[in-house]
């Protein structure tokens, strides 16, 4: 899937801080991020429209977005925690309400 | 508030049979509905998609879907199922006024010989 590019694939942390990036090249004005944890769907942590976090879900203090520009979305984690092992999911969308396109996801494995 | 129920966690079926996947939704105001599927290890997937309009939509890989106001459904359907559609199905909702989709809970299709 080009459209929406998400690194890195595999993520192994300690309690370290990374950042999960998200490129998407369909113009669309609306990007998500989910978590999918394993035999779940996926459930809503971020969302930004037109560049503005509207929707902010309770997600824990440890994960804090960033949209530098349009096309790109950023997650920073720090001090991970053995729940968030899961996958990480960036998706896009012309609308909140329009049909998503979603990238193939970050694995977060915490040890 | 706007939801999505699938009451069908696993669905088995015989590959060449066809298939009927649930889905319930609750809203106010006009929905709009979708079918997205996820084969392991990969992101979602549009299927399909209802905007107000013909109730029986077409998708891809000989998927359709059929809204109904009167049942509060948005049923996926498939006259010949293939292995190759052994995958997880979620059915997401959203409404007209912009609110962003809430997904189901997802049913696992899985396909015998």
């Amino acid at each position: 899937n080009t459209k929406i590019t998400q690194s890195p694939r595999y993520l192994i942390l300690g309690r370290a801080n990374k950042s999960l990036e998200c490129e998407q090249h369909l113009g669309h004005n609306a990007m998500y991020w989910y978590k999918q944890s394993a035999e779940k769907p996926p459930e809503l942590m971020f969302l930004y429209n037109l560049k503005q976090l509207i929707r902010n879900e309770t997600v824990p203090s440890r994960f804090i977005p960033e949209c530098p520009d349009s096309s790109k979305l950023l997650l920073h984690i720090s001090a991970v925690d053995p729940e968030d092992s899961a996958v990480y999911f960036c998706a896009s969308s012309w609308t909140p309400n329009s049909d998503y396109t979603f990238g193939s996801g970050t694995r977060l494995l915490v040890i | 508030a706007q939801s999505v129920t699938q009451p069908d966690a696993r669905v088995t079926v015989s590959e060449g049979a066809s298939l009927q996947l649930r889905c319930k939704y609750s809203y106010f105001g006009t929905p709009y509905l979708f079918w997205y599927v996820q084969y392991p290890r990969q992101g979602l997937q549009l299927l399909l998609k209802y905007y107000p309009g013909d109730p029986v939509v077409q998708g891809v890989n000989g998927f359709e879907a059929e809204f109904s106001k009167s049942n509060s459904s948005f049923h996926l359907r498939k006259a010949s199922v293939h292995w190759s559609d052994w995958a997880v199905y979620f059915c997401a909702v959203s409404m007209n006024s912009g609110t962003y989709q809430r997904f189901g809970t997802g049913t696992k299709l899985q396909v015998v010989p």
